[in-house]
């Protein structure tokens, strides 16, 4: 059972313009929700990342948007860079317990940017 | 420089040929895990441990070991390797503060044949 999704696997974008990447989950416990983004042959390096409290962080060119009610949450880059191109993943924690390390991810989203 | 460090980087290795994956940090973390990376599921946690001593089970732990005998080191064991268990692997580490990322290491490939 897939609890964290991201429907697309791959979105193209021109350079300057809005990357927007999608995550949906299930779980009503996770309460803090995270996007990595992974270049290849690197680990996944943490990018930003959103309380459940909250409905909006932001982070220079970077924003992810979270619509608990809908259980939904997006990434926003703005302008997009080629250096923006990898593998987007986004991931969920719940909330409580020895859960605090613990994060599950949804399928990534490769996302490149188009000089 | 605050990071995970796994060894090795690529493995190639037959079915049930026992190996270890070795995997340290620099950053006095309390938490550490054991993720994989299959195509279409994203990563999947296989173990983790809250402590020197103290490990519990992930999502899908079948076929894999971990001990934490020292705070910085916490070791992937594999007894007996199965094809299953190709995949690429990842070492993460984080405090034990509210709201804290996890920490990734490189990774390491692993193909068993």
């Amino acid at each position: 059972d897939q609890q964290v999704k991201q429907n697309s696997p791959s979105l193209s974008v021109q350079e300057g313009r809005i990357s927007i990447l999608n995550c949906d989950y299930t779980n009503s416990m996770f309460d803090y929700f995270l996007w990595y983004k992974k270049y290849p042959a690197e680990g996944p390096t943490f990018l930003i990342s959103i309380s459940s409290i909250k409905d909006k962080n932001e982070d220079g060119r970077f924003t992810v948007f979270l619509n608990k009610s809908a259980k939904h949450l997006s990434l926003h880059i703005v302008p997009s860079q080629p250096g923006d191109s990898a593998v987007y993943f986004c991931a969920a924690r719940r909330a409580g317990g020895t859960s605090y390390g613990k994060l599950t991810f949804g399928q990534g989203t490769i996302l490149t940017v188009h000089p | 420089e605050a990071q995970v460090t796994q060894n090795p980087r690529y493995l190639i290795t037959v079915t049930g040929k026992k190996l270890t994956v070795t995997c340290s940090q620099n950053m006095n973390h309390e938490y550490m895990s054991w993720y994989r990376q299959d195509p279409g599921l994203g990563l999947r946690q296989i173990y983790y441990s809250m402590n020197v001593e103290v490990t519990d089970k992930g999502d899908v732990p079948e076929g894999y070991k971990v001990s934490r005998k020292e705070k910085r080191n916490f070791p992937l064991i594999l007894e007996s390797p199965s094809p299953n268990q190709t995949s690429l692997y990842f070492c993460a580490s984080t405090t034990g503060v509210h709201n804290s990322p996890l920490h990734f290491g490189n990774g390491t490939r692993l193909t068993v044949t």
